[in-house]
């Protein structure tokens, strides 16, 4: 089964840090996504990564950014945490091509 | 514009009693509709990907079906372990994924 782990269920930080969300997954998955997910919007995805050290920007990347380093390590990085920023957190990652991706529990972060 | 409408928003249903949840999509280029389940405090959980009109799948009370326009979730005598809320993401250009808004399902006892 594949395994997608995220090293933190729930999260609270303060305005102004930098906060760091941490996804690992153990099926040498080429591609990995981050995305939020907010009551009546949906999945809505903020930065993907085809490959190593390679990173696109998804639909709202404005203040978060992504660092790859491992192939099978995705971090998210709020620069400067702001309360809009208070949402739920999800990682997924896949095969490359048109192959299902798979998701991880996710991590509910509060700003404050 | 890519896009995915999932109905109804909430569906409640006693136990045994068959429905179909839908989604309508606009994409230019299908490259793969995937239904997925999320269960509270969770993330989603894969089904089915189907990839042409006319395909169906099937997983025990599920079944999944898919035309130009819209796919169905068929769910047949759902039992109360069924509740959740479904998921129907299209993947359109640059790989990306668009998801619907979801359908949150009861099934009571």
């Amino acid at each position: 089964d594949v395994k997608v782990t995220q090293s933190s269920r729930y999260l609270v930080k303060r305005t102004g840090e930098k906060v760091f969300l941490e996804c690992v997954q153990d099926m040498d998955h080429e591609n990995m996504f981050w995305y939020r997910q907010d009551p009546g919007l949906g999945l809505r995805l903020i930065y993907f990564s085809y490959d190593v050290k390679m990173k696109e920007k998804g639909d709202i990347p404005e203040g978060y950014s992504v660092s790859r380093e491992k192939k099978e390590r995705f971090s998210l990085i709020l620069e400067s945490a702001s309360t809009n920023q208070t949402s739920m957190y999800l990682c997924a990652s896949s095969f490359k091509g048109d192959q299902p991706q798979h998701f991880g529990d996710g991590t509910r972060l509060s700003i404050l | 514009e890519d896009q995915v409408t999932q109905s109804p928003e909430a569906l409640r249903l006693q136990e045994g009693e068959s429905s179909s949840l839908n989604c309508s999509y606009t994409v230019s280029g299908l490259r793969g509709l995937f239904w997925y389940r999320q269960d509270p405090g969770k993330g989603p959980e894969f089904l089915f990907t189907l990839y042409s009109a006319g395909e169906e799948k099937e997983k025990e009370r599920l079944k999944a079906t898919l035309t130009k326009k819209e796919s169905f979730l068929h769910i047949t005598a759902p039992k109360p372990e069924d509740s959740a809320t479904y998921l129907c993401a299209v993947r359109g250009g640059y790989n990306k994924l668009i998801f619907g808004a979801g359908t949150r399902l009861a099934v009571h006892p």
